[in-house]
């Protein structure tokens, strides 16, 4: 079964710079979620996306900014990376009229930065 | 404190044993409960879902929800040592998008 794709798996990245991580969902599903965990930390809560339209957001930092495509893609854009923002970055999709509950992840985009 | 507690371990047993998994909470508005199996540096599986109070089982693992203690479970009978990962649980409440995970208990099955 196809499953969430994420791209790229590795970036690494200096201090300051920008990185934009992509997320494509599992076909038919139109919610998108994003985590961040750190090392030897759980997945926190960034942001999520319904229909192209921010739906809940957490504890995502303002130098973070997130969007969902037409095709139900999302990409999560970070400006002025700071060491940080080094972490496991999870897209997760799921069908919200089945049930938004049942989050399926991708396998993570690692950034690094330096 | 944590919204989610969770004994990050870590566990280890011999192959065979049951296992149990436990995760507390604090918010009473949690009402739909997962558990997530996460290999190294791969993301998190879905391998429970349950909602409520109650008991749920899918071949070897059974998943336990006590709201009255706040507190859920998640058993694996015959554990293998393909079983060894970390293991999350989520809890989100009614109308919430997040999950909130706990620690994660790491766990190794001995061969």
């Amino acid at each position: 079964a196809a499953g969430v794709i994420q791209s790229p798996r590795h970036l690494i990245k200096e201090k300051r710079e920008t990185a934009t991580l992509k997320c494509y969902p599992i076909p038919r599903h139109d919610t998108v979620y994003w985590y961040q965990q750190g090392p030897g930390q759980d997945p926190q809560f960034l942001i999520s996306f319904y229909e192209k339209m921010q739906s809940d957001k957490g504890s995502i930092p303002d130098r973070f900014s997130a969007q969902q495509f037409s095709d139900y893609h999302s990409e999560l854009n970070m400006s002025s990376l700071e060491l940080g923002d080094s972490a496991l970055y999870f897209c997760a999709s799921s069908l919200r009229a089945i049930n938004s509950y049942e989050q399926y992840f991708g396998p993570g985009t690692r950034l690094t930065v330096t | 404190q944590k919204e989610v507690e969770q004994d990050p371990g870590p566990l280890s047993v011999p192959e065979g044993a049951i296992v149990s998994l436990n995760c507390t909470y604090s918010n009473s508005a949690f009402q739909y409960f997962m558990w997530y199996r996460q290999y190294s540096r791969k993301g998190p599986e879905l391998l429970m879902y349950t909602y409520s109070s109650g008991n749920k089982e899918d071949g070897r693992f059974t998943a336990q929800v006590d709201k009255s203690s706040k507190y859920i479970s998640l058993f694996i009978r015959d554990s293998q040592p393909s079983d060894s990962a970390t293991y999350l649980c989520a809890m989100s409440a009614e109308g919430a998008q997040k999950l909130v995970f706990g620690q994660g208990t790491r766990l190794t099955i001995n061969p």
